[in-house]
């Protein structure tokens, strides 16, 4: 059974970087089947895809967050990393980091999800 | 890129069967048979419930299927149970080799 972890700082200061890291057990990440995503959801909204990544290191992202995001994948820790550059009070929400297939995108296993509230 | 479109809400009784839609564009849902829906329950992480627009994944119920016309998608519950009532959402591969949401759908079981 795969299990995704997220960690990270519960609060960030405006204008600051949002950085979390997700941890990964009972599966290796360096398998190009598979994508590393992280997904989130502002309280009491609508789930958002932020982007993925392959362990090769080719990246994807959301066009209206592109120039504020950088993905990395760290393959000795078997851990992946969510960089959110300029963050605003928009940015609070719940972050997910989840695997999805190469072949279809679908995101089978995901973390419980954490907190991130941006804040003054 | 825009969220695809979901109805807010739909409800049903026990028994019955309820029908959840999702509108993309020719740039998303209509372009890729790549249609996936996820149910969230309340402070729970969102679980795959169908891909590939009509597959269900090892451990759905097979009262949960799923179809797409055109630019719409959509997922049907049958026989629907009290642990049905939760949020869904769809999501689809974009020909910007992107993926976005659907607002999300709150089903009530009444």
């Amino acid at each position: 059974q795969l299990y995704l972890q997220e960690s990270g700082p519960g609060l960030v200061r405006p204008s600051e970087t949002l950085s979390l890291t997700c941890s990964v057990s009972g599966g290796s990440i360096a398998n190009n089947n598979y994508n590393w995503g992280w997904i989130r959801q502002p309280p009491g909204e609508g789930l958002e895809w932020i982007g993925h990544m392959y362990y090769s290191g080719s990246t994807y992202y959301n066009p209206s967050l592109k120039s504020r995001v950088t993905m990395s994948v760290d393959t000795s820790k078997n851990q992946f990393s969510l960089k959110l550059s300029s963050v605003t009070a928009a940015d609070t929400a719940v972050y997910f980091c989840a695997r999805g297939n190469w072949r279809n995108g679908a995101l089978e296993y995901w973390g419980q999800g954490t907190m991130v509230t941006v804040s003054s | 890129q825009s969220a695809l479109t979901q109805p807010a809400s739909v409800s049903g009784s026990p028994g019955q069967s309820i029908t959840i839609s999702c509108t993309g564009t020719s740039s998303d849902v209509g372009a890729y048979n790549y249609v996936c829906w996820y149910q969230q329950h309340p402070g729970r992480a969102p679980k795959l419930t169908i891909s590939d627009v009509s597959e269900r994944p090892s451990g759905v119920s097979n009262r949960f299927s799923g179809s797409k016309s055109g630019n719409t998608a959509s997922l049907t519950i049958s026989g629907l149970q009290a642990e049905d009532e939760a949020d869904y959402y769809c999501s689809s591969y974009t020909k910007s080799n992107t993926w976005v949401f659907g607002g999300g759908t709150k089903l009530t079981v009444l």
